[in-house]
């Protein structure tokens, strides 16, 4: 049961460009929407997260977008940079556990 | 401050045989999550302990549980391995436990292959 999808298992981009990673939900009791980022060998870390009361949050120069009523948000990565290369999960939460579904993971490329 | 602690980091055991990874939070961290990672799945939750009692439980056969103790840290034992038990299992832990809170922070991960 696939509540969370990034249909998008790779992204490949220049550096110095944008960078956008899509996700989908099928959940509308989703309350808090996070994206992790994955590094081999290493845990995800926390890169970002927002809120379903909110459309967008920025930090730096990662934002992501929430459109609810396409049940879709979005990491924007910009400016791209190589060290931004790893494997990207988004994740949504229901309100009042810890329980997160994730995505598939899409792997970010960036080239110099 | 230390960060999240799973070990072993590798693990090899035979089909049948039972396995026990081991999750230490961050200091003051009270809750500890568990998850699964394989290719086809990607991130898979198995559950969620808080103050030493389970939470939440994600769709795992009963062949996997958990228990928490009074320090925080948590195990995870899987019975009767299976090949496709095969998988990177991550700890998560964070301060609270709801929506307010949900700023995880994961360990390494146990890897774990079933022969």
């Amino acid at each position: 049961d696939q509540q969370v999808k990034q249909n998008s298992p790779s992204l490949s981009v220049q550096e110095g460009r944008i960078s956008i990673l899509n996700c989908d939900y099928t959940n509308s009791m989703f309350d808090y929407f996070l994206w992790y980022k994955k590094y081999p060998a290493e845990g995800p870390t926390f890169l970002i997260s927002i809120s379903s009361i909110k459309d967008k949050n920025e930090d730096g120069r990662f934002t992501v977008f929430l459109n609810k009523s396409a049940k879709h948000l979005s990491l924007h990565i910009v400016p791209s940079q190589p060290g931004d290369s790893a494997v990207y999960f988004c994740a949504a939460v229901l309100g009042g556990n810890n329980d997160m579904r994730f995505g598939a993971g899409t792997r970010l490329t960036v080239k110099p | 401050k230390a960060g999240v602690t799973q070990t072993p980091r590798y693990l090899i055991k035979t089909r049948g045989q039972q396995v026990t990874l081991s999750c230490s939070p961050i200091s003051g961290h009270r809750s500890v999550s568990w998850y699964q990672q394989t290719p086809g799945q990607g991130l898979q939750f198995l559950f969620e302990y808080f103050s030493e009692t389970q939470r939440n439980k994600g769709n795992f056969p009963g062949r996997f549980s958990g228990r928490q103790f009074s320090n925080s840290r948590s195990e995870m034992n899987v019975s009767t391995l299976e090949l496709g038990d095969s998988a990177l299992y991550l700890c998560a832990s964070s301060f609270l436990t709801g929506a307010l809170n949900t700023e995880a922070f994961f360990g390494q991960g146990t890897r774990l292959t079933v022969v």
